[in-house]
């Protein structure tokens, strides 16, 4: 169990359009997703902790308006990357956590986006 | 805050034993977990500590201090495959998340 799925796996646009990235725990109900971006041979770099059903908390330095993500349900959430530029293409991983104590993330395999 | 540090890189030899340490400074701890990391892929998960002592599985152990902020994980019988980057990362309860280390990027020799 828990198993977590990312869509799409891969992503080429063109600079100035918006991608949305899809995140679901296929088989719990996640109370938190979290999103990463991680760069070549760089470590994880959190951007933001979104609950079901309330506004996502964004680190310091993440622009809230550039990386929209909306946790509709217990099951998905989505980050849209709005005007992608070229400094914008990195691996985007989510995670999800069941709660219940233990607190464990449970990763989506992620998501490549070059734009170019 | 909270500071995990952990060394940047490893090198082992097939069939051996490493050990990769992690120290950290934090509050409301609330777990320790280990992940795996290939390159080009996203983490999956190794183990977790919350109590003090060491937990075995298979060939990966992992061990808690809460007292010296210190966890270990320790990988024996190396297989290349081994040959990745591995997290540390510490929940803390009162942020309700987990803060990962820089990850150490261990490299086995034939």
């Amino acid at each position: 169990g828990a198993v977590v799925s990312q869509h799409p796996s891969r992503v080429i646009c063109k600079s100035g359009t918006s991608v949305k990235i899809e995140c679901r725990s296929l088989d719990f109900q996640a109370t938190t997703m979290f999103w990463y971006r991680q760069f070549p041979k760089q470590s994880l770099m959190l951007m933001a902790t979104s609950n079901e059903g309330s506004k996502a908390t964004y680190e310091q330095g993440v622009e809230k308006d550039k990386f929209l993500i909306n946790h509709a349900s217990l099951t998905l959430s989505t980050l849209t990357v709005t005007s992608a530029h070229p400094e914008d293409s990195s691996f985007y991983i989510c995670s999800a956590a069941r709660g219940g104590g233990r607190n464990e993330q449970f990763f989506g395999p992620g998501t490549r986006l070059t734009v170019l | 805050g909270q500071n995990i540090d952990q060394p940047t890189e490893m090198t082992a030899t097939e069939g051996a034993i490493v050990q990769i340490n992690c120290t950290y400074q934090t509050s409301g701890f609330n777990g320790l977990f280990w992940y795996q990391q290939h390159a080009g892929e996203a983490p999956t998960f190794l183990s977790y500590n919350v109590l003090d002592g060491l937990e075995e599985k298979g060939r990966f152990s992992s061990f808690l201090s809460r007292s010296k902020g210190y966890s270990y994980l320790l990988l024996k019988e190396l297989q290349m495959k081994d040959s990745a980057s591995y997290l540390c990362a510490v929940y803390n309860t009162n942020a309700g998340k987990s803060t990962f280390g820089d990850g150490t990027t261990l490299t086995v020799k034939p």
